[in-house]
C-alpha cells in the first residue's frame, strides 16, 4: 500500500518550452501533496504544498508563476515548468501525505527534468 | 525555525556489523514527529522509521531502531545487521505536529556497506 507514481520518469525540454510533471496517489486519497526539488548529492528543498481544490503554498523563494501547480483531485497533483531553462534542470520529487491522522509522506520514484 | 542537522556526511559499516547514524534537531515546539528516510542509488525514497515526540518508548522496526532523546533533541538512527541493501543515502526529517506536515530534511548521511 501507499504507492506514489510519477510521470515521466525523465524528460528533455528545449528551453523555452514547458513541461508537465504528474503525481497520482495510487491506493490512498491525498488531503496534502508535496512537491521537493533535489539537486546532484543534495537533499529535498520543498518548493510547495497543495491541498485538494485550494490554492498551492509556495516556500520563500520559489517562483509560483514558474512552478504551477494544481491539485485538482485527492489522486492526482500536478507541476507544470513553465518557460524552463536549463537552470530549471534537476530532480523533481513528489510527495502525499494520507490523512490528517498521520504525518508521514509517501513520495514518488521521481522525475529527472533536462532543459537543453 | 526548525532545523535538522546530521554531521556525518559519510559512513561507512562492515556487512552483519552494527552502525549508528546521527541526527539532531532544533526546535520550540512541543509537537512534532521524527522520521528516518532512505535514498537508494534509484533516488526514490522510502520511510525507514518514525517517532512521534509524544511518545517516550523509541521506535523499532525489524534492523532499525531509534535513539530519541528529546531533551537533548537527538534522532540516532541504529541499523543492526547491516546489509549491502542498506547502503543508501539516509536523511532525517522533522515535522511539525500543527502544521500540513511540511517536511524538513537534514543534509543526508551516505552509508556505505562494505562486504
Amino acid at each position: 500500500g501507499a504507492v506514489v507514481s510519477q510521470h515521466p520518469s525523465w524528460v528533455i525540454c528545449k528551453s523555452g518550452t514547458s513541461v508537465k510533471i504528474e503525481c497520482r496517489s495510487l491506493d490512498f486519497q491525498a488531503t496534502t501533496m508535496f512537491w521537493y526539488r533535489q539537486f546532484p548529492k543534495q537533499s529535498l528543498m520543498l518548493m510547495a504544498t497543495s491541498n485538494e481544490g485550494s490554492k498551492a503554498t509556495y516556500e520563500q523563494g520559489v517562483e509560483k508563476d514558474k512552478f504551477l501547480i494544481n491539485h485538482a483531485s485527492l489522486t492526482l497533483s500536478t507541476l507544470t515548468v513553465t518557460s524552463a531553462h536549463p537552470e530549471d534542470s534537476s530532480f523533481y520529487i513528489c510527495s502525499a501525505r494520507p490523512g490528517h491522522q498521520t504525518y508521514e509522506q509517501y513520495f514518488g520514484p521521481g522525475t529527472r527534468l533536462t532543459v537543453t | 525555525a526548525q532545523t535538522v542537522t546530521q554531521s556525518q556526511p559519510e559512513m561507512s559499516v562492515q556487512e552483519a556489523e552494527t552502525v549508528t547514524l546521527s541526527c539532531t534537531y532544533d526546535t520550540s515546539e512541543s509537537d512534532y514527529y521524527l522520521f528516518w528516510y532512505k535514498q537508494p542509488p534509484s533516488r526514490q525514497m522510502i520511510l525507514v522509521i518514525r517517532q512521534e515526540a509524544y511518545k517516550q518508548q523509541n521506535a523499532t522496526e525489524n534492523r532499525f531502531s531509534v535513539n530519541f532523546q528529546k531533551a537533548a533533541k537527538s534522532f540516532s538512527l541504529k541499523i543492526s545487521d547491516s546489509q549491502l541493501g542498506d547502503a543508501a543515502m539516509y536523511f532525517c526529517a522533522y515535522a511539525s505536529g500543527g502544521s500540513q506536515g511540511n517536511l524538513i530534511f537534514g543534509k543526508g548521511t551516505k552509508l556505505s556497506v562494505k562486504p
